[in-house]
C-alpha cells in the first residue's frame, strides 16, 4: 500500500524558512516523479513544485520560484521542500503527491502538513 | 500557463439527480485532464484521468468527456457520499500543472 507522510509544518514568521519532508513507502520511490501541491484555508488546489525520479527535471509554480527548492533522497525514500522567504500567502496545507504512471496526475496523496506564516 | 475554468463554482442538487460540471482550458490540452473529488479535511481523490478513463474503484456513475478545451464531469445519479468539491487538472503543459477553481456540490 502506497503511503506518503508529510512532516515539518508549523507556525513561522514572515521572511523565515521551513523545510517540509515527505516519507514514502509501499512503492519503488526512485521510479516515480513526485510533487508538492498546496491548499490555502478554504481555497482550491495549487501545484507548487515537481521533481523527476532522478532529480534531473524540476519545475516550480511562478508564485514560489526563487524561494522554494524541491529535492529528494532516493536512498531514504524521501521528498523535501525547502521554503525560504515565507510570506503570509504561503499559508496552506501542503500535500505530497506521487505522479501516476500515465502522466502528471495524482492517484496517491499524503494527508498534508499545515504551514502557517504569521507574525 | 494554461488556465482552467470550472463552472459552476457551486451547485445544489438532490440525491438521485444527474449533475454535470464543466471545465474549460484556456488553450487546447488534448485529453490530458484529470478530475478529483475532495471532502472536508481529506486529501483529493482521483476520479478520472485522460479525460474519460475511470480510475479503478471509482463508481461507474462518474464519467468524464471532452477533449481540446472543453470537458465535463457527470455524476449520473447523485448519492449522499458524492457531496464534495470537485476539481479538474490539466497535465498537458508541465510545468506548471494547473487546477480549476473547484465546484462545490451541496445538498439541496
Amino acid at each position: 500500500e502506497v503511503q506518503l507522510v508529510e512532516s515539518g509544518g508549523g507556525l513561522v514568521q514572515p521572511g523565515r524558512s521551513l523545510r517540509l519532508s515527505c516519507a514514502a513507502s509501499g512503492f519503488t520511490f526512485d521510479d516515480y516523479a513526485m510533487h508538492w501541491v498546496r491548499q490555502a484555508p478554504g481555497k482550491g488546489l495549487e501545484w507548487v513544485s515537481g521533481i523527476s525520479w532522478n532529480s534531473g527535471s524540476i519545475g516550480y509554480a511562478d508564485s514560489v520560484k526563487g524561494r522554494f527548492t524541491i529535492s529528494r533522497d532516493n536512498a531514504k525514500n524521501s521528498l523535501y521542500l525547502q521554503m525560504n522567504s515565507l510570506r503570509a500567502e504561503d499559508t496552506a496545507l501542503y500535500y505530497c503527491a506521487k505522479e501516476s504512471d500515465g502522466g502528471e496526475y495524482f492517484q496517491h496523496w499524503g494527508q498534508g502538513t499545515l504551514v502557517t506564516v504569521s507574525s | 500557463a494554461i488556465r482552467m475554468t470550472q463552472s459552476p463554482s457551486s451547485l445544489s442538487a438532490s440525491t438521485g439527480d444527474r449533475v454535470t460540471i464543466t471545465c474549460r482550458a484556456s488553450q487546447g490540452i488534448s485529453s490530458y485532464l484529470a478530475w478529483y473529488q475532495q471532502k472536508p479535511g481529506k486529501a483529493p481523490k482521483l476520479l478520472i484521468y485522460a479525460a474519460s478513463t475511470l480510475q479503478s474503484g471509482v463508481p461507474s456513475r462518474f464519467s468524464g468527456s471532452g477533449s481540446g478545451t472543453d470537458f465535463t464531469l457527470t455524476i449520473s445519479c447523485l448519492q449522499s457520499e458524492d457531496f464534495a468539491t470537485y476539481y479538474c487538472q490539466q497535465y498537458y503543459s508541465y510545468p506548471p500543472i494547473t487546477f480549476g477553481g473547484g465546484t462545490k456540490v451541496e445538498i439541496k
